[in-house]
């Protein structure tokens, strides 16, 4: 696609549901990145995914996020028993990798996630 | 440990004004350095990609400069309008490591008056 999608745009779940998050990267980019931003502080890393290679997951916060991206392709970011302060913005990015000349990120529009 | 630090945190200008944000990193092993800006309750716009060996980069009313060695970039916006109010973070690129991946500042908020 022409750029980074993510749905949904907005979720609003309960305490203690689980909630997954999508991200459809830019064709081609084997760089995915997932970020979070609380309101009013700037941006966590969480996890990155470099084609098949084993993702780095120490940004993840607690055993309760997890994420998968097979290949090149789409990616989710699965939050289990959702907490309160697990309220944020969850952004991707994805981006080419090479040696050389390096590249830019290009971010998705992010999806705000509500814990009520 | 890289960190990056933006100056001023606040910023408000009339409309028209030349204006100057700062960025700041400690490690000057980057690939990279990446301006974006944020509009509130959206995501982050890429405005400008300076690589390690570039001294500065231009893109209509914006110039990007980068000097490594002194761990320094700024953002020179001219002409100012009020559709330029929003956050702007810079981020490095660190070298080295298995994820490259992008370090954050905390963000200069712009505020342009008409």
């Amino acid at each position: 696609g022409a750029g980074v999608s993510q749905s949904p745009s907005n979720k609003v779940t309960e305490k203690g549901k689980d909630v997954e998050l999508r991200c459809d990267p830019i064709s081609g980019h084997t760089a995915l990145y997932w970020y979070r931003q609380r309101l009013g502080q700037g941006l966590e890393f969480l996890i990155y995914f470099q084609g098949n290679s084993a993702p780095d997951k120490s940004g993840l916060p607690s055993d309760r996020f997890s994420a998968e991206r097979t290949g090149e392709s789409v990616s989710t970011l699965t939050i289990q028993r959702t907490q309160q302060e697990d309220s944020a913005v969850y952004l991707c990015a994805s981006s080419l990798v090479g040696t050389g000349y390096t590249y830019g990120y290009t971010f998705g529009s992010g999806t705000r996630l509500t814990v009520v | 440990k890289q960190e990056v630090t933006q100056i001023p945190a606040a910023l408000s200008v009339p409309e028209g004004e030349n204006l100057v944000l700062n960025c700041s990193f400690t490690d000057s092993a980057i690939y990279n350095l990446q301006w974006f800006r944020q509009d509130p309750g959206k995501g982050l716009t890429s405005l400008l990609l300076i690589q390690s060996s570039q001294r500065e980069q231009t893109s209509g009313r914006l110039n990007a400069s980068l000097d490594k060695s002194s761990g320094r970039s700024t953002l020179y916006i001219a002409a100012s309008q009020p559709g330029d109010s929003a956050t702007y973070l810079c981020a490095v690129r660190p070298e080295g490591g298995a994820t490259n991946k992008l370090i954050f500042g905390t963000g200069t908020l712009l505020a342009v008056q008409p």
